[in-house]
């Protein structure tokens, strides 16, 4: 079974500077895809950013950009120019291409984004 | 503006009693999910529908019941709630089952809190 780790709880940023929050996954299958997802307080989970594994290019969106390791199975998130209104719950989240309950979305715990004036 | 819609965004009932949540979506996507988020924690799959079709977790409560009776709609019934069942209950669609070329991406709603006296 797949399984996805943030093993950062908690970060803490300052205004405008940047941070990676980590995820690591374990799969044994080769086509998949990897979210993240940002959670405020109180407010509903958007997708930030989309990585489909058989593109090599790390997917950007604006000032959220990914790193893809695939052999390492590593999928960490940058936030560039952070600001206050990125403070939320990060999610990791895995999706397989396969049909079916395996194609479910398989979250990590989420870690807490801060960001200090 | 195209969107997942919940009502209602609080919902107070007691012990035992039977309780329905409400989910909508206009983007005229094919499947539907509900999962449980207690605090602080990832969200939880319950069960999804693809058009018509139910797809139970194997882990969900037979508490817990889904009805969709078309596209845009989809409810969630608690026979007989718990002081466990008090979470937050998030709605999700996405236009497809993830598959080779489609990631499936899930666009959540605000999501229910429910509270059990």
């Amino acid at each position: 079974a797949q399984t996805v780790t943030q093993s950062q709880p908690e970060m803490s940023v300052q205004e405008a500077e940047t941070v990676t929050l980590s995820c690591t996954y374990d799969t044994s299958e080769s086509d998949y895809y990897l979210f993240w997802y940002k959670q405020p307080p109180s407010r509903q989970m958007i997708l930030v950013i989309r990585q489909e594994a058989y593109k090599q290019q790390n997917a950007t969106e604006n000032r959220f950009s990914v790193n893809f390791q695939k052999a390492a199975k590593s999928f960490s998130l940058k936030i560039s120019d952070s600001q206050l209104g990125d403070a939320a719950m990060y999610f990791c989240a895995y999706r397989s291409a396969a049909g079916g309950s395996q194609g479910n979305l398989i979250f990590g715990k989420g870690t807490k984004l801060s960001v200090k004036p | 503006d195209a969107m997942v819609i919940q009502n209602p965004r609080y919902q107070v009932t007691q012990f035992g009693k039977p309780v329905t949540l409400s989910c909508s979506q206009t983007l005229n996507h094919n499947v539907m999910y509900w999962y449980q988020q207690k605090s602080s924690q990832a969200p939880k799959l319950l069960f999804h529908y693809y058009d018509k079709d139910f797809n139970n977790e194997a882990d969900t409560p037979d508490n817990f019941q889904s009805r969709r009776p078309n596209t845009s709609f989809c409810f969630l019934d608690i026979r007989s709630p718990g002081l466990g069942d008090a979470a937050m209950y998030l709605c999700a669609t996405s236009r497809d089952l993830a598959g080779v070329h489609k990631s499936g991406e899930q666009y959540f709603g605000p999501g229910t809190r429910l509270t059990v006296t």
